[in-house]
């Protein structure tokens, strides 16, 4: 069982390029989320999926894309990336309310630095 | 607008001593409250949580306390040990599908020192 799995694990981009962070789980969960992570400032999220085909800004959205066209896959988009995206970026999953135990499961996430 | 307010920032225990972690949150409507914790260079794992149903929940050495009233809750670590040396983060979330998403808190770094 691989739980939720992130890739790349480090990357480096320059100014003014695009990238997209591959996000997959396994346990079938109907919620993921894109957080990014800065030194004292916790964790962001910046969008969230409720499930295959729906998508929701979160508090830190601009500068990123998502897509959901799958339950298992949310990938996370760059474009014309800036200094101010380096960061950590997680991906979690979990199931709703309704669905069973509201556990996030989080990945082990992608160091971006952007130069 | 920060919804979950977590302090200290940083806090360091004597080993067998007890770490104390406090939390305040905003929004009434929240009604699940997780605790997660992350070691370097891995993502957070749920810890413990708790439901406002309660005032007091624990496993092991790990206890939540929780103050509906006063909109606070805190994570208590007793006999800390080095091994617990890692950030931990408070979060919450309510029961409104669509709007289940975790709010977490800034985040304590707990060192345990022998």
């Amino acid at each position: 069982n691989a739980g939720v799995t992130q890739t790349p694990k480090f990357r480096i981009l320059k100014i003014g390029q695009s990238m997209t962070l591959q996000c997959a789980q396994d346990m079938n969960h109907n919620y993921m989320y894109w957080y990014r992570q800065d030194p004292g400032m916790g964790l962001k999220l910046i969008y969230y999926s409720v499930g295959a085909g729906i998508t929701d800004k979160g508090e830190v959205p601009n500068g990123y894309n998502v897509s959901r066209s799958t339950t298992e896959d949310f990938p996370l988009r760059l474009e014309l990336a800036a200094p101010s995206q380096t960061s950590v970026y997680f991906c979690a999953s979990s199931y709703s309310w309704g669905k069973g135990n509201t556990e996030a499961f989080f990945g082990q996430g992608t160091r971006l630095t952007v130069v | 607008q920060q919804q979950v307010k977590q302090s200290p920032q940083s806090l360091i225990v004597q080993k067998g001593g007890i770490s104390i972690i406090n939390c305040a949150y905003e929004n009434t409507a929240f009604d699940y409250f997780p605790w997660y914790q992350q070691f370097p260079g891995k993502g957070p794992a749920l810890l413990i949580a708790i439901r406002p149903d309660v005032s007091e929940k624990k496993e092991g050495r790990f206890t939540i306390s929780f103050n509906k009233s006063a909109k606070q809750f805190s994570l208590h670590i007793m006999d800390s040990q080095p091994g617990d040396s890692a950030t931990y983060f408070c979060a919450a979330s309510m029961r409104d599908f669509g709007n289940e998403k975790l709010t977490f808190g800034t985040g304590t770094r707990l060192t345990i020192i022998p």
